[in-house]
């Protein structure tokens, strides 16, 4: 296993549903961070974690809610979503703390949500 | 509301060609500036980054940036049909806030 890797690649699931994503690297990192990705728009930063320890929540909607067990796991819970929701959720993770160093984020391929 | 903005394209470039792809950003107090890669399907990754102003060269790879101006560019010498993808400009703004542009898709015709 190498890089980032994110569970499952496609979701589909209805508004009234419980699922959640998953994220993990092997990179050694300390820093990680969930995105999400709708078409033609700018990357939204939605939360941030620093040594397991939240340090941004980007005025994020509570339907979304993070958890973040150790430094290598990530996870994005997802209840009673709005169909505006789907969309690619990229988890990343960076080897300097948030905010600082060279800025390179190493991302998974994402989770391609559609809310139905 | 601090913004990066980018053309969406698609830009098509021949083969062999330069590709020029811009970004503007309007937090003057920016830093630092970033390009990444995503192709079709797959996650960004990062092939370009650059904090002074001028050029910075890393192979077929030039990046440009003029802070008096505002703008960063990303060069791509002898373009090859495997360089089509979608380039993402990021710029660290006065507050370490890494703010994304949408992306130019960018087409190497053969």
């Amino acid at each position: 296993e190498t890089g980032v890797t994110q569970t499952p690649r496609h979701l589909v699931m209805g508004m009234t549903n419980k699922k959640s994503l998953k994220c993990e690297q092997h990179l050694g990192h300390n820093a990680m961070y969930w995105y999400k990705q709708s078409a033609k728009k700018p990357l939204e930063l939605m939360f941030v974690y620093n040594f397991k320890e939240q340090t941004e929540n980007n005025s994020v909607p509570s339907r979304f809610s993070p958890e973040c067990p150790n430094s290598s796991h990530l996870f994005l819970h997802l209840h009673t979503l709005q169909p505006e929701d789907s969309a690619l959720y990229l988890c990343a993770s960076s080897h300097e703390p948030p905010g600082q160093g060279a800025g390179e984020l190493f991302f998974g391929e994402g989770s391609r949500l559609t809310v139905l | 509301q601090k913004e990066v903005e980018q053309n969406s394209g698609p830009l098509s470039v021949p083969e062999g060609a330069i590709a020029s792809l811009n970004c503007t950003y309007s937090d003057r107090g920016s830093q630092s500036f970033f390009w990444y890669r995503q192709y079709s399907g797959k996650s960004p990754e990062l092939i370009m980054f650059i904090y002074s102003n001028g050029d910075k060269e890393d192979g077929r790879f030039t990046a440009q940036l003029n802070k008096a101006s505002q703008y960063v560019s990303l060069l791509i010498r002898d373009s090859q049909p495997s360089d089509s993808a979608t380039y993402l400009c990021a710029v660290r703004d006065s507050n370490y806030q890494l703010i994304w542009g949408a992306g130019t898709k960018l087409i190497i015709k053969p």
